[in-house]
């Protein structure tokens, strides 16, 4: 356990569907992230979240919106997708002041799109 | 550039050691980080190093920095079956302010019984 809870573990939707996956730290951290893992690419950062402002989105498709209500819960809200997104969907939180940063993972939504 | 890089897979015989290693271009300061990965679950961190030391010894595991060669490896003494995992390496630049790590491509290791 790394305090770090993702729902669902995992999901299977279809392209025209819309759904959400949540995470929740309960760490008191302040920076929390989404991550995508594939199979044909390493470990790709998504979105950054410090004291729930947005302050990294790595190009990703619209079709992909996260949503930070506090610190404590990541959201990761689902849009038309298509096959090639699914992947596990990784979500971390770090303490958020600088410095070394650690960041704990939560097990991931292993997403598949049909 | 930000490109981490590790070999794709690694074999060994259970009370061997083994040893994982990883490259990486960025010579900012910055800290480096191994997490391992069992099937069907998230990251776990392991350990991690700052870049301005050379080593780093955790019980079973050691890390060794070669800043010159930008070189990181992990050392797993007496693996297990237990052990068998992905291990990612992974940087986090401080000067740039980033908060997100950079990760490798991941080393599949296979410990044999």
């Amino acid at each position: 356990e790394t305090g770090v809870t993702q729902t669902p573990r995992h999901l299977v939707m279809g392209m025209t569907n819309k759904k959400s996956l949540k995470c929740e730290q309960h760490l008191g951290h302040n920076a929390m992230y989404w991550y995508k893992q594939s199979a044909k690419k390493p470990l790709e950062l998504m979105f950054v979240y410090n004291f729930k402002e947005q302050t990294e989105n790595n190009s990703v498709p619209s079709r992909f919106s996260p949503e930070c209500p506090n610190s404590s819960h990541l959201f990761l809200h689902l849009h038309t997708l298509q096959p090639e997104d699914s992947a596990l969907y990784l979500c971390a939180s770090s303490q958020g002041e600088g410095g070394q940063e650690t960041q704990y993972f939560g097990p991931g939504t292993r997403l598949l799109v049909l | 550039g930000e490109d981490v890089e590790q070999s794709l897979f690694l074999s060994v015989r259970e009370g061997d050691s083994s040893v994982i290693n990883c490259t990486y271009t960025d010579s900012s300061s910055t800290y480096l980080y191994w997490y391992k990965q069992e099937p069907g679950a998230g990251l776990q961190l392991l350990t991690y190093i700052f870049s301005n030391m050379d080593m780093k010894q955790d019980q079973r595991l050691t890390v060794l920095l070669n800043k010159k060669d930008k070189h990181l490896s992990l050392r797993i003494a007496d693996t297990q079956t237990g052990d068998s995992a992905i291990y990612f390496c992974a940087e986090t630049h401080l000067d740039t302010g980033r908060r997100a790590l950079t990760f490798g491509s991941g080393t599949r290791l296979q410990v044999q019984p």
